[in-house]
């Protein structure tokens, strides 16, 4: 049972353009929500992160959404780079879990100069 | 400052050995999770050590284990290998463990190819 979600293995997106990107949880004691991206052969980057209590974080080109009731959180890129084409992870941690994260699945972004 | 350390970078075995991969954490950071990266099961916890001390574990078999050193350094050790092992083991490092987040950084992994 997957418990966080990305249902969008990839996305295209034109340079200078919005790239968000999706993900859904259905663990209710989620409590804490990161972002981090991937590139191949490196290990996980973290972006940005947010706590339950609030429902936006925004850090430079970075903004993260949280939608509690709907147990969605979005990431928005604005303007997207084409370095910023990689492999974007979203992870959740239940208030009791210490440093355990659960992952969802990724969805690779690339953006088109 | 010195990012985390994964030896070694590339491993390659075969079924029935066992393997230990190392990690080395950013200096000051006391918590160390393992986790691993597969294509079909994506980033999944295996386990977390604070203090030398395993708080946290994940739904792998007991063939993976792991220990933290007083130095906070952390092996991991996979027995009796599985093809199905075959993955990128990711270490990661954080200022706390226990209720309060802190941020993870990850090494670059070691990639284990079981054959």
């Amino acid at each position: 049972d997957q418990q966080v979600k990305q249902n969008s293995p990839s996305l295209s997106v034109q340079e200078g353009r919005i790239s968000i990107l999706n993900c859904d949880y259905t663990n209710s004691m989620f409590d804490y929500f990161l972002w981090y991206k991937k590139y191949p052969a490196e290990g996980p980057t973290f972006l940005i992160s947010i706590s339950s209590i609030k429902d936006k974080n925004e850090d430079g080109r970075f903004t993260v959404f949280l939608n509690k009731s709907a147990k969605h959180l979005s990431l928005h890129i604005v303007p997207s780079q084409p370095g910023d084409s990689a492999v974007y992870f979203c992870a959740a941690r239940a208030g009791d879990a210490g440093n355990m994260l659960t992952f969802g699945g990724g969805t690779r972004l690339m953006v088109k100069p | 400052k010195a990012g985390v350390t994964q030896t070694p970078r590339y491993l390659i075995k075969t079924r029935g050995q066992q393997v230990t991969l190392s990690c080395s954490p950013i200096s000051g950071h006391r918590s160390v999770s393992w986790y691993q990266q597969t294509p079909g099961q994506g980033l999944q916890f295996l386990f977390e050590y604070f203090s030398e001390t395993q708080r946290n574990k994940g739904n792998f078999p007991g063939r993976f284990s792991g220990r933290q050193f007083s130095n906070s350094r952390s092996e991991m050790n996979v027995s009796t290998l599985e093809l199905g092992d075959s993955a990128l083991y990711l270490c990661a490092s954080s200022l706390a463990g226990g209720g309060l987040m802190r941020k993870l950084f990850f090494g670059s992994g070691t990639q284990l190819s079981v054959l």
